[in-house]
């Protein structure tokens, strides 16, 4: 109940185009969903996140969509660029603690 | 900015050798963490700590494992007895809150081969 899933696995999208990851989640006493984005070598950093209140957030080209229903939520990446050509992590929390993390998806934005 | 800082950026050690991760969180930050991610997988968490003491642990900080702050700057993680299974990369992350949603600052990691 504690699982993230993620899908898919890997993602190729040509420059401009849009870049969509899914997860779900099990455990519904989660309450905060971050996404995390992972360069090779890198610590994973907070690119965008949501709280299950909040059905979208949009910073900049990307968006979380948030389904508390159907326990899923995605990102989405607007007009993607080669720039964004990374490892994408999905993660959810209990009040801050104890961050479980989806498998990820490993995004290449081809030019 | 301020950031997290991990030291060394790449440990290799010998098979039933302690090791000590050092790491030094953002200075107002209160909570601090460690993670895993084995090469090509997932991160997973380890263990939170606040207040001097652990908070939350997962099931694999055993017994081998040990965390500090010895100082108020530094935050390490001990393997007492490293095992092959103990390669990977090390985050340590802190945030100011842990309560809605406190952000969490990522280190740039410590990898660390057992030989």
């Amino acid at each position: 109940q504690q699982q993230v899933k993620q899908s898919p696995q890997s993602l190729i999208v040509q420059k401009g185009g849009i870049s969509i990851i899914n997860c779900a989640y099990e455990n519904t006493a989660f309450d905060y969903f971050p996404w995390y984005q992972q360069f090779p070598g890198k610590g994973p950093a907070l690119l965008i996140a949501i709280r299950p209140d909040v059905s979208e957030k949009k910073e900049g080209r990307f968006t979380i969509s948030f389904n508390k229903s159907a326990k899923q939520f995605s990102l989405h990446i607007m007009d993607s660029q080669p720039g964004d050509s990374a490892t994408y992590f999905c993660a959810a929390t209990i009040y801050g603690q104890n961050f479980v993390f989806g498998p990820g998806t490993r995004l290449s934005v081809l030019p | 900015e301020p950031e997290v800082t991990q030291t060394p950026s790449h440990q290799v050690t010998q098979m039933g050798q302690e090791v000590i991760l050092r790491c030094v969180p953002i200075s107002n930050h209160l909570y601090f963490y460690w993670y895993r991610q084995i090469l090509g997988q997932k991160v997973e968490f380890l263990v939170s700590f606040y207040n001097n003491e652990i908070s939350e642990k997962s099931e694999i900080f055993d017994d081998q494992f040990s965390v500090e702050r010895p100082d108020g700057s530094n935050f390490t993680l001990k393997i007492r007895s490293t095992k092959l299974e103990d390669s990977a990369m090390y985050f340590c992350a802190s945030s100011v809150t842990s309560g809605g949603g406190g952000t969490q600052y990522f280190g740039p990691g410590t990898r660390l081969t057992v030989l």
